[in-house]
């Protein structure tokens, strides 16, 4: 069956960086995007953009320019969402989700908390 | 960019009854219109995609309809297990918002 399993909550002070992780099993990697969602405590979700895993092609949205990084280790099926200059608003549950253009499969979330 | 709204931000209503959300797009997205429900604590899950086909093993009293800016989810049948918040989303093009969201509750 298809799962998307993320890595675990993180701790960060503002500042810093994390990456986390989402692996893929019960389908072919390469053939569907992976796109990353989050969701602040309380509020709504929010597109973060997506990755290309054919081709390693990234896209952000626009909110995030800058300080995202995606990318992908094919040989593990796995995909990664790097974040840089952490601030207290990026406090936020982060999903990774399976598709193209809507999202069939979700990951269980990552819980990034930033604070001082 | 393209908008997305939801009214109501929320409704209560009686379980059987009929619910109505609405989603409207600042511009026409034609059919690239996707619901999914979140239940309390948990994950997204997508309910209907295309605007009006129906994700395999939704039960059948969801359904959708609309194009182009203005768009609909219905309940026939509330369920106890349908509280949640619903989120429609746009995927005409990228950004891929979602909509606010709109709490469902049991009355």
């Amino acid at each position: 069956q298809v799962q998307l399993v993320q890595s675990g909550s993180e701790l960060k002070k503002p500042g810093a960086s994390v990456k986390v992780s989402c692996k893929a099993s019960g389908y072919t990697f390469t053939r569907y995007a992976v796109n990353w969602v989050r969701q602040a405590p309380g509020q709504g979700l929010e597109w973060m953009g997506w990755i290309n895993t054919h081709t390693g092609n990234p896209t952000y949205a626009q909110d995030f320019t800058g300080r995202l990084v995606f990318s992908l280790d094919t040989s593990v099926d796995t995909a990664y969402l790097e974040i840089n200059g952490l601030k207290a608003d990026d406090t936020a549950v982060y999903y990774c989700a399976r598709g193209q253009n809507f999202f069939d499969y979700w990951g269980q979330g990552t819980l990034v908390a930033v604070s001082s | 960019d393209i908008q997305m709204t939801q009214s109501p931000s929320s409704l209560s209503a009686s379980v059987g009854d009929r619910v109505t959300i609405t989603c409207r797009a600042s511009q026409d997205i034609s059919y690239y219109l996707a619901w999914y429900q979140q239940k309390p604590g948990k994950v997204p899950k997508l309910l209907i995609y295309g605007a009006s086909t129906l994700q395999s093993g939704v039960p059948s009293r969801f359904s959708g309809s609309g194009s182009g800016t203005e768009f609909s989810l219905t309940i026939s049948s509330l369920q106890p297990e349908d509280v949640a918040t619903y989120y429609c989303q746009k995927y005409y093009s990228d950004p891929y918002t979602f909509g606010p969201g709109t709490k469902v509750e049991i009355k």
